[in-house]
């Protein structure tokens, strides 16, 4: 079956700007997690979201906003970047919520905030 | 808080077992997972640990240790592929983890 799909692969944007990152999670998940991973940071949680509710949110900014449609398709928006949201945003498609099964992660999409 | 630390960096040569050692301190705790990451991909699923005791999957194993908050990767006969990094990720309602290992295989 399909894999996790994020588009786009790779985006350029500038200080101010805002942008949305899109995730297709693995057919019959209803769970997606976003995660920021940067090469000091690592891997840092942003929010968890299943069957359309917000269920987990990370230590981020509320400039950091997510949702999820009822085919389970999820956004991630950024509003006002800064330099610092430059990063490898991943998504994380599982069949539970709150972690308790595997987490499938998407190619990502690397953000350049210049 | 979260506290989830593993090595920086380990490096092997082809053919021998290296251990990557995880130790957590977390609010929450439903279980240890193991990711591994080359460079420029999506992280993939290793192994899952939710009970004390060691869990084997050819030449990779995993043990966890509840009350002494302690994991490891162990990785047998090494392989040039096998260079990585591999993420500790404590299952507490979300997945948090650690900054990851390095792990460079030399011929």
């Amino acid at each position: 079956k399909a894999g996790v799909t994020q588009t786009p692969r790779y985006l350029i944007k500038t200080r101010g700007q805002q942008v949305t990152l899109s995730c297709s999670p693995i057919s019959g998940h209803r769970s997606v997690s976003w995660y920021q991973q940067t090469p000091g940071q690592g891997l840092q949680f942003l929010f968890e979201y299943f069957s359309e509710t917000q269920r987990n949110k990370g230590n981020f900014p509320g400039r950091f906003s997510g949702r999820q449609f009822s085919n389970s398709r999820s956004e991630m928006n950024v509003s006002t970047l800064e330099l610092g949201d430059s990063a490898l945003y991943l998504c994380a498609s599982s069949s539970k919520t709150g972690g308790r099964a595997e987490a499938f992660f998407g190619q990502g999409t690397r953000l350049t905030v210049v | 808080g979260q506290n989830i630390d593993q090595p920086t960096e380990m490096t092997a040569t082809e053919g021998a077992i290296v251990q990557i050692n995880c130790t957590y301190q977390t609010s929450g705790f439903n279980g240890l997972f193991w990711y591994q990451q080359h460079a420029g991909e999506a992280p993939t699923f290793l192994s899952y640990n939710v009970l004390d005791g060691l869990e084997e999957k050819g030449r990779f194993s995993s043990f966890l240790s509840r009350s002494k908050g302690y994991s490891y990767l162990l990785l047998k006969e090494l392989q040039m592929k096998d260079s990585a990094s591999y993420l500790c990720a404590v299952d507490d309602y979300k997945l948090s983890f650690g900054a990851g290992t390095t792990v460079t295989v030399r011929a």
